[in-house]
């Protein structure tokens, strides 16, 4: 149980690009989504937390209008990159929650993006 | 707010010995406090997790956390590794209250050696 889905595994394109990455949960109601972007060697780094239906609330530093972060179902959130530059070529991974007290978060495999 | 700590960012075993993987935590609030395993390329998978009850929590595949509050750490361990325990651990910590923002720590990579 608990199975997220993150699509594209690896994305490659070129700068300018605007790329999506798809978040689904497959056999449960995820309440809350998250989105991380994690650089080689390095921890997790929370870009953004958005609940179904309502708009994402974003960490200190990232930028709201280079990732976009839709939670249109409470199984689906989708994170757009937007004009994507070398620079934002990293890994990033998702997850998503039920919600509640204790409820752990559940990863997606991740994507990694290459900007070229 | 809450930071985790792991001192360790790799640490070299031997297959079949035991490890211990340290995770120190700072919060002013009750916290629960998370396990997570990374294999290359792929997201991360819970390990275990302290919610609350009982200070020893134990994994399927034989891993353990002890709950230290007034050392405020959280160390993993197994008492005899395999090669495919080759992985990055990073451990995290959220507020008990409501939940949802979990911190990371910046991990530690598990390397067994045949």
């Amino acid at each position: 149980g608990a199975v997220v889905s993150q699509h594209p595994s690896r994305v490659i394109c070129k700068s300018g690009t605007s790329v999506k990455i798809e978040c689904r949960s497959l056999d449960f109601q995820a309440t809350t989504m998250f989105w991380y972007r994690q650089f080689p060697k390095q921890s997790l780094m929370l870009m953004a937390t958005s609940n179904e239906g309502s708009k994402a609330t974003y960490e200190q530093g990232v930028e709201k209008d280079k990732f976009l972060i839709n939670h249109a179902s409470l199984t689906l959130s989708t994170l757009t990159v937007t004009s994507a530059h070398p620079e934002d070529s990293s890994f990033y991974i998702c997850s998503a929650s039920a919600g509640g007290r204790g409820q752990p978060q559940h990863f997606g495999d991740g994507t990694r993006l290459s900007i070229l | 707010a809450q930071s985790v700590t792991q001192l360790d960012s790799q640490v070299p075993v031997f297959e079949e010995a035991p490890v211990e993987l340290r995770c120190n935590y700072s919060s002013s609030v009750s916290v629960y406090l998370f396990w997570y395993v990374q294999y290359p390329n792929q997201g991360l998978q819970l390990l275990l997790k302290y919610l609350s009850g009982s200070t020893l929590v134990e994994s399927i595949n034989g891993f353990e956390a002890e709950f230290n509050k007034s050392q405020t750490s959280f160390h993993l361990r197994k008492p005899s590794v395999h090669i495919s325990d080759t992985a990055e651990y990073f451990c995290a910590v959220s507020l008990s209250g409501g939940y949802q923002k979990v911190t990371f720590g910046t991990g530690t990579k598990l390397q067994v050696i045949p």
